[in-house]
């Protein structure tokens, strides 16, 4: 059974990095048919794409956060990691990574999320 | 640029059938999508992906209740003899130059 499971740290300060990790479990990130992405929910609200990644480094980034975010994989532990640069408080949110099956329009596993508060 | 639109709110009593729907933007009317379910206080769950001919294919441990459909530019997503644990915001999603969440809509199980 596949699991996805996000870690880092549960508070940022404004102006920082934020930065996850996400570790597969029951899978390889080294597969060839999948993408592995990085989606966001502040309270209250909708999800937001922030970027997706393929084994080989390439990389999709959402155009309001690009200039902010970067994504990488390392696929010896089999993870994949989430930077955001200069954080405000409206980037406090719950952070989730998924799988997508390349030709999939939609993710088909998710992780739990963690929630990461932004404030001083 | 691509826009999938979903009604905010629907509701149904128990036991009935309720038929959610996410719209395809001018010009994107071949496009499959996804649907996910979100519980309270959970995390995003995959239903199906829904293809525009109307075939869908469910993502593993999804009932039978669940069941996806196509006309046009539409994307449906029906669940028959509703349950309480059904009451979620139900989002759909599809893949252009990136990916395209809906608005989601929240479903209230009467």
């Amino acid at each position: 059974q596949l699991q996805l499971q996000e870690s880092g740290p549960g508070l940022v300060k404004p102006s920082e990095t934020l930065s996850l990790t996400c570790t597969v479990s029951g899978g390889s990130i080294s597969s060839s048919s999948y993408y592995w992405g990085w989606i966001r929910q502040p309270p209250g609200k909708g999800l937001e794409w922030i970027g997706n990644i393929y084994y080989s480094g390439s990389t999709y980034y959402n155009p309001s956060l690009k200039s902010r975010v970067t994504i990488s994989v390392d696929t010896s532990k089999n993870q994949i990691s989430l930077k955001l640069s200069s954080v405000t408080a409206a980037d406090t949110a719950v952070y989730y990574c998924a799988r997508q099956y390349v030709g999939n329009p939609g993710f088909d596993y998710w992780g739990q999320g963690t929630l990461v508060p932004v404030s001083s | 640029q691509l826009v999938l639109t979903q009604s905010p709110s629907a509701s149904a009593s128990l036991g009935a059938s309720v038929k959610l729907t996410c719209t395809l933007s001018s010009g994107h009317s071949s496009y499959g999508i996804a649907w996910h379910q979100q519980q309270p206080e959970k995390g995003p769950r995959y239903l199906m992906k829904v293809d525009s001919d109307g075939s869908h294919t469910k993502g593993d441990g999804i009932p039978d209740r669940f069941s996806g459909s196509s006309s046009g530019a539409e994307r449906y997503l029906t669940i028959s003899s509703l349950q309480s644990d059904d009451e979620a915001d139900y989002y759909c999603q599809t893949w252009d130059t990136g990916v395209v969440f809906g608005g989601g809509t929240k479903l209230t199980v009467l």
